[in-house]
């Protein structure tokens, strides 16, 4: 069975500029989240969508935002870049919404640079 | 809101010594608990997680934790550590179908 996969792996962007991450989760998994992964912040919470409705949103602008598509792929997009938004952003998907018994399955992330 | 605390930043120890790090969540209800860990260079993974029941869990590769709902805490244990531990370790905690929150995590470096 084939894991999360995320595009791209690695990017490099300059400040003001937008950005589009992609997930696709696990086959069968309706559910992804977004996380931003920071040296200083650790794993903070983005946002989280279960059959194309955002269900959670974290505690981020709102240049973030994002999207999700009838085959459970998900999107997020980050307009106007701070250096502030270099990070590792996680995907993670699950059967259903919430983290009990269907644990998170998280992907290799996309490591956005903003220069 | 929910909130975890991981006091230790960056931990080194020699090969075969015993590993324990601190995980302190705030939140007086019911919560689900988990350790995931992150080896350099790939994805987080879960290495063990509490729901309910026996509050000793016992995870992948020998790593346990305890559950002291009057303390308030998660800490994860090894009795031997080794080299290939080296990785960090993030301690997260959720309730209900809350989002996972995690801490900032434990940086492990073990010494041959």
């Amino acid at each position: 069975k084939a894991g999360v996969t995320q595009t791209p792996r690695y990017l490099i962007k300059t400040r003001g500029q937008q950005v589009t991450l992609s997930c696709s989760p696990i086959s069968g998994h309706r559910s992804v989240s977004w996380y931003q992964q920071t040296p200083g912040q650790g794993l903070q919470f983005l946002f989280e969508y279960f059959s194309e409705t955002q269900r959670n949103k974290g505690n981020f602008p709102g240049r973030f935002s994002g999207r999700q598509f009838s085959n459970s792929r998900s999107e997020m997009n980050v307009s106007t870049l701070e250096l502030g938004d270099s990070a590792l952003y996680l995907c993670a998907s699950s059967p259903f919404p919430g983290v009990g018994i269907d644990t998170q399955y998280f992907g290799p992330g996309t490591r956005l640079t903003v220069l | 809101a929910q909130s975890v605390s991981q006091h230790n930043h960056h931990v080194i120890l020699s090969e075969a010594a015993s590993l324990e790090l601190g995980c302190n969540y705030s939140y007086g209800g019911t919560v689900n608990l988990f350790w995931y860990v992150q080896y350099p260079g790939q994805h987080l993974q879960l290495l063990l997680k509490y729901f309910s029941g026996d509050p000793l869990v016992k995870g992948i590769k020998g790593f346990e934790a305890e559950f002291i709902k009057s303390k308030f805490s998660f800490n994860l244990r090894k009795p031997s550590v080794q080299w290939s531990d080296t990785a960090e370790y993030f301690c997260a905690v959720n309730s209900g179908n809350t989002p996972l929150v995690f801490g900032k995590g434990t940086r492990l470096s073990v010494i041959a």
